[in-house]
C-alpha cells in the first residue's frame, strides 16, 4: 500500500522559495501509473489543489499559482517535490502530498499527514 | 475553474440524527464528484466517489446522490466518529476544486 510523507522547513521568509518533498513508500514512483499531487489548506479554511505530476514528468498546475509553482519527480529517491517561489503570508498553510487513484481520475485516495508551513519574517 | 458551493457551512446534530449536506457545481460535472471527511489535524479521507460509490471500508450509513450540478451526502444515523468536516471535490476538469466544507458538530 502506498504511503506518503511530507518533509521540509516549517518556516519560510517572505519573498523566498518554499520547498517541500514527499517521500513515497510501498510503490515505485517511476512505474506507478498515477499522478503525484500537492494540495494545501490555509488555516481554518478549505482545500486548494496546487498541481500534479505524472511519472513521465508531465505536469499540470492550478492557474492561480502557475507562475510560482514547480513540481518535480526524483525517481532515484522515490520522491516528488514542490517549489513555490516568492512566497507571502498568504502561502501559510498545511501542505499535503497525495496520489490520485489509478482507477478513478482525479480522486485523491492516498494522502500524507500534512506539513505546516508558516511564512513569516 | 469549476466552483463548488456547499451548504450548510456548519450544522449541529445529535447521535442518531439523519444529516444531509449539499454541494452545487457551477457547471455540469456529470457524476465526477467525491466526498471527503476530515477530522482535526488529519488529512482528508475519501468517503464517496463517482457521486454515489461508497469507498471500501466506509460504513453503509454514508450515501451519496446526484449528478449534473446538484449533489448530496447523507449520513443516515450519525455516530460519534462522524463529527468532522466534509468536503466535496469535482474531478470533471482540472484544476480539481473543492467545496468550502461543512463542519458537523455535536
Amino acid at each position: 500500500q502506498v504511503q506518503l510523507q511530507e518533509s521540509g522547513p516549517g518556516l519560510v521568509k517572505p519573498s523566498q522559495t518554499l520547498s517541500l518533498t514527499c517521500g513515497v513508500s510501498g510503490a515505485s514512483i517511476s512505474n506507478h501509473g498515477s499522478y503525484w499531487t500537492w494540495i494545501r489548506q490555509h488555516p481554518g479554511k478549505g482545500l486548494e489543489w496546487i498541481g500534479h505530476i505524472y511519472n513521465s514528468g508531465s505536469t499540470y498546475y492550478n492557474p492561480s499559482l502557475k507562475s510560482r509553482v514547480a513540481i518535480s519527480v526524483d525517481t532515484s529517491q522515490n520522491r516528488f517535490s514542490l517549489k513555490l517561489t516568492s512566497v507571502t503570508v498568504a502561502d501559510t498553510a498545511v501542505y499535503y502530498c497525495a496520489t490520485e487513484s489509478m482507477a478513478v481520475t482525479g480522486l485523491m485516495d492516498v494522502w500524507g499527514q500534512g506539513t505546516t508551513v508558516t511564512v513569516s519574517s | 475553474a469549476i466552483q463548488l458551493t456547499q451548504s450548510p457551512s456548519s450544522l449541529s446534530a445529535s447521535v442518531g440524527d439523519r444529516v444531509t449536506i449539499t454541494c452545487r457545481a457551477s457547471q455540469d460535472i456529470n457524476s465526477d464528484l467525491a466526498w471527503y471527511q476530515q477530522k482535526p489535524g488529519k488529512a482528508p479521507e475519501v468517503v464517496i466517489y463517482d457521486a454515489s460509490r461508497l469507498k471500501n471500508g466506509v460504513p453503509s450509513r454514508f450515501s451519496g446522490s446526484g449528478s449534473g450540478t446538484d449533489f448530496t451526502l447523507t449520513i443516515s444515523s450519525l455516530q460519534p466518529e462522524d463529527f468532522a468536516t466534509y468536503y466535496c471535490q469535482q474531478s470533471k476538469n482540472y484544476p480539481l476544486t473543492f467545496g468550502g466544507g461543512t463542519k458537523v458538530e455535536i
